[in-house]
């Protein structure tokens, strides 16, 4: 399978927990993107890199998150300190060089239970 | 970021064509206007965008108004697996996407 692939699927921990997920984006997609997306919403954008370097930062990114993008390849969301709001799913999404409006391929995403 | 308006939900019978409508009154020239759809329990995926043409692909129609405040995503022959939330995006040399709440689609047999 060669698209975005989201490790885990699943992930319930305690509030006050650290967790951290990874995202595989496809081969040679330099474009990498966070979303989040609570139930009855539409996903909202965290933060964007391209290659190694992080360009944009939403405000819902809280200085409890972390991501980062170490080689430009995969990518690492950390919330530390885990609060009952982090609930959400948390989708990444990747797209190829060129133009800033191509398509964005989305994985199939981290759920995220924090109780 | 210019903002799109859609009903929260349609209905249409299998293999009937459906009309998804939005509305983006205030637009500016240079925004692309882009659908995706999510599936249950998916990601969203890419359907088709366009500027000021209407246009076509494998899987939909995009028809957009001539002052462009509006533009139409036209499935021809709904499936059961069409039935997703549809989202109307507008874009510009922004790689962020700006989701509202889509219009959720509902496919009966």
């Amino acid at each position: 399978d060669t698209g975005v692939s989201q490790d885990p699927r699943h992930k319930i921990t305690k509030r006050g927990q650290n967790v951290t997920f990874r995202c595989d984006p496809i081969s040679e997609h330099n474009r990498l993107y966070w979303y989040r997306q609570t139930l009855g919403q539409g996903p909202e954008f965290l933060t964007y890199f391209q290659n190694e370097a992080q360009l944009e930062k939403s405000r819902l990114l809280s200085d409890r998150f972390s991501a980062e993008r170490p080689k430009g390849s995969f990518s690492t969301l950390e919330i530390q300190r885990t609060e009952q709001g982090d609930s959400a799913m948390y989708l990444c999404a990747s797209s190829p060089p060129g133009l800033a409006g191509n398509e964005q391929f989305f994985g199939p995403g981290t759920r995220l239970t924090v109780l | 970021d210019a903002k799109t308006t859609q009903p929260n939900s349609m209905e249409s019978n299998e293999e009937e064509p459906v009309h998804l409508p939005c509305n983006h009154s205030t637009i500016s020239g240079t925004d692309y206007i882009h659908w995706y759809r999510q599936l249950p329990s998916q990601g969203p995926e890419y359907v088709i965008h366009g500027l000021t043409s209407n246009v076509n692909n494998r899987m939909a129609s995009l028809a957009i108004a001539e002052d462009r405040k509006s533009s139409t995503l036209i499935l021809h022959r709904a499936t059961l697996r069409d039935a997703a939330v549809y989202y109307c995006i507008l874009r510009w040399d922004t790689d962020k996407l700006i989701f509202g709440t889509g219009t959720r689609l509902q496919v009966f047999p």
